[in-house]
């Protein structure tokens, strides 16, 4: 039973680029949420994507946007990077309906310069 | 707004001593608690949970946590830690809506350093 994958596991990126992060549930899950976890803090909720819509979204500017897809995956974008925006995404997904519970994925970590 | 607070940022415990690290939240509502462990450079990795019931709940790895509603606490416990705990642990909270998990709140973490 796969659990939640992420793709790329690094990259890096210049000030001003586009980004696109992607994620994968774990098997039997229909709901994914991605968190960005600075250096030494805590990881914080960007939003939570079921039923291919944002159903729910945290203190993130638009740069930060998503879509989820028929098979559950799902995408986060953030445009026009900043500096502050190197940090570990992290995707976590979980069943609604199934559980409280959210299974991380490993991240991915973005190193803007 | 909902918060989280983990009072300890670094905790040093001899191998095969006892373990207790501190979360307090702040929330309008009975949220839902859990721990996570996260190595460096990797994921986070769920090691018990709170929804109802019960206030002592155990979790993976030897790990209990208890919840304490007039605290408003959910301390996580180890009778004996081993070398292998070293890592960063965090504390989150949520709350249920819409018939399933909200985004969590996080705190900013406890650095476990065993000492041999």
């Amino acid at each position: 039973d796969a659990g939640v994958t992420q793709s790329p596991t690094h990259l890096i990126k210049t000030r001003g680029q586009q980004v696109t992060l992607r994620c994968s549930p774990k098997s039997g899950h229909d709901t994914v949420s991605w968190y960005q976890q600075a250096l030494g803090q805590g990881p914080q909720f960007i939003f939570q994507y079921y039923e291919e819509e944002e159903r729910q979204r945290g203190n993130f500017p638009d740069r930060f946007s998503g879509h989820q897809f028929p098979n559950y995956s799902s995408e986060l974008n953030v445009n026009a990077l900043l500096l502050g925006d190197s940090a570990l995404y992290l995707c976590a997904s979980s069943s609604r309906g199934g559980g409280y519970e959210q299974y991380f994925g490993p991240g991915t970590r973005l190193t803007v310069t | 707004a909902q918060s989280v607070t983990q009072p300890d940022i670094h905790i040093t415990v001899s191998e095969g001593a006892s373990l207790e690290l501190r979360c307090n939240y702040s929330y309008g509502a009975t949220p839902y608690l859990f721990w996570y462990v996260q190595s460096p450079g990797q994921g986070l990795q769920l090691l018990l949970k709170y929804f109802s019931g019960d206030t002592l709940v155990q979790g993976i790895k030897g790990f209990e946590a208890e919840f304490k509603r007039s605290q408003s606490s959910f301390n996580l416990r180890k009778p004996s830690v081993h070398w292998s705990d070293a890592a960063e642990y965090f504390c989150a909270v949520g709350f249920a809506g819409g018939g399933g998990a909200d985004g969590l709140t996080f705190g900013k973490g406890t650095h476990l350093i065993i000492q041999p």
